[in-house]
């Protein structure tokens, strides 16, 4: 069965400096993972998703994240943040076609003015 | 943009009421999901269809919550009676039967406060 570990439940970073929250990942098959986006009191919304194409992965409001297989992890980036990226960060990992998304347990980020 | 669509967006209750969330997937969508968040937690899973068939309620508490997609579209999780323990955010979720990357589009989710 797949699993998800998030390192660190909260991450405090300055406005403009990099933002780097991890994930490592458990799956039995070539995984598909996920990384989502919760503001307060609101659904998930996806950020960006590997799907067994390009290992480094680009997606919405200047995130990316690196697929290492090798490492079993699939960690976030953005280079400069934004206030506006206070929020909740989820990864998770599918074992593709209508099997169940699996979720860490989040990693609340903290942006310093 | 279509939606997942879910309803209410707050419900207060007193524990041993009933209560019922619905939700409405994106139009197509084959598969349908309700996770529970607890405060400070990921999402977790309580109950999946496809089309009108359950096919993984295992972490769904059955002596109290039940779940239904009796026509395949729109769907209704209850929790009968609440206890203090259910407080929590109940997430919507739909995705296509044929995509094979698993991806989910949620709901903005139905905040529950048993008291």
């Amino acid at each position: 069965a797949q699993s998800v570990t998030q390192l660190g439940s909260h991450v405090s970073v300055s406005e403009g400096a990099l933002v780097l929250l991890r994930c490592n990942y458990s799956s039995s098959v070539p995984p598909y993972l996920f990384w989502y986006v919760q503001y307060p009191n609101q659904g998930l919304q996806l950020l960006l998703k590997y799907t067994s194409a390009a290992t480094l992965v680009k997606g919405i409001n200047g995130f990316e994240a690196e697929f290492k297989k090798s490492e079993t992890s699939f960690h976030l980036t953005k280079p400069s943040a934004h206030m506006s990226d206070a929020a909740e960060y989820f990864c998770a990992v599918s074992e593709g076609g209508a099997q169940k998304l699996v979720f860490g347990q989040g990693t609340r980020l903290t942006i310093n003015p | 943009e279509a939606e997942v669509a879910q309803s209410p967006r707050y419900k207060i209750t007193e524990k041993s009421q009933a209560v019922a969330f619905w939700c409405d997937p994106i139009s197509g969508h084959a598969t349908l999901y309700w996770y529970r968040q607890i405060l400070g937690q990921g999402p977790e899973l309580l109950v999946q269809f496809q089309d009108e068939s359950v096919v993984d309620d295992s972490q769904l508490p059955k002596d109290r919550f039940s779940a239904e997609r009796l026509k395949g579209v729109d769907s209704t999780l209850k929790i009968q009676p609440a206890e203090l323990g259910d407080s929590a955010m109940y997430l919507c979720a739909s995705s296509h039967r044929d995509r094979d990357t698993g991806e989910l589009f949620f709901g903005e989710g139905s905040r529950l406060t048993v008291l």
